[in-house]
C-alpha cells in the first residue's frame, strides 16, 4: 500500500528565507513521487518529480527536492522565498508503472513581507 | 493547445438536481482522472479510465458515474445531487513517458 505523509499543514516564512515543505512517503515498489503547487482557485501545477533517476531533482521557479529512500523522504526546498510562492503545495507518491497518484493533504505556504 | 479543458467553472445545484461535468484533452493522453478537493484531504480520486473504452473506480466513486466518450473526453455524472458532494472537481489525464499528470482548472460545484 502507498501512502504520504506531509508533515506540515501550513508554513510561514519571510520573504527571501529558505523554504522547507516536509514529505514522507510509503510505497511497496519503487516510487514516482512529485510536488506539485496550486494558486489560490488555480489548477495544480507540476513543480518537479523523481522517477528514479538522480535524487536531488530540480524543479520550475527555483524549487528542488531530494529523494532519500532511507529516510522515505521527499522534502522540497527553495533558497529565497518570493511573494509569488504563497500557495498550497501537495506531494504525491505513484508506483511506477501505474496510472494512480495518492495525495499528501496538502502544505498551505505563506510568504511574510 | 489548450491541455485540460474543464466546463462549467462554477455551478449551483440544488439537493437531487443532477449535472455532468465535461472534461477534454488535446495531448494525446490514453488516461484521465477525476479527482474531488475538499479542504484537509488533499484529491481524492472518483473514478478513472486507463485507456478508451475502460474506466474504474477509484478512493470515492458512490454517487458519481463517468464515461469516456472517446480519447479526448471524460465526463462525470452527478444523477442525484447532495450536500456532500459540494467540492471542487478536477481533470486530470497522464503522460505516460513523463509519468505525471496534467490537470484542468478545476469545476467548483456547490449543492443546497
Amino acid at each position: 500500500a502507498q501512502s504520504v505523509t506531509q508533515l506540515d499543514s501550513h508554513v510561514s516564512v519571510s520573504e527571501g528565507t529558505p523554504v522547507l515543505l516536509r514529505c514522507n512517503y510509503s510505497s511497496s515498489y519503487s516510487p514516482s513521487l512529485f510536488w506539485y503547487v496550486q494558486h489560490p482557485n488555480k489548477g495544480l501545477q507540476l513543480l518537479l518529480k523523481y522517477t528514479s533517476a538522480a535524487t536531488l531533482v530540480k524543479g520550475i521557479n527555483g524549487f528542488e527536492a531530494e529523494f532519500k529512500k532511507s529516510e522515505t523522504s521527499f522534502h522540497l526546498t527553495k533558497p529565497s522565498a518570493h511573494m509569488s510562492d504563497a500557495a498550497e503545495y501537495f506531494c504525491v507518491v505513484s508506483s511506477a508503472g501505474t496510472y494512480k497518484y495518492i495525495f499528501g493533504t496538502g502544505t498551505r505556504l505563506k510568504v511574510l513581507a | 493547445n489548450a491541455g485540460v479543458t474543464q466546463t462549467p467553472k462554477f455551478q449551483v445545484l440544488k439537493t437531487g438536481q443532477s449535472m455532468t461535468l465535461q472534461c477534454a484533452q488535446d495531448m494525446n493522453h490514453n488516461s484521465m482522472y477525476w479527482y474531488r478537493q475538499d479542504p484537509g484531504m488533499g484529491l481524492r480520486l472518483i473514478y478513472y479510465s486507463a485507456s478508451e473504452g475502460t474506466t474504474d473506480k477509484g478512493e470515492v466513486p458512490n454517487g458519481y458515474n463517468v464515461s469516456r466518450l472517446n480519447k479526448r473526453e471524460f465526463s462525470l455524472r452527478l444523477e442525484s445531487a447532495a450536500p456532500s458532494q459540494t467540492s471542487v472537481y478536477f481533470c486530470a489525464s497522464f503522460h505516460l513517458q513523463g509519468g505525471e499528470q496534467y490537470f484542468g482548472p478545476g469545476t467548483r460545484l456547490t449543492v443546497t
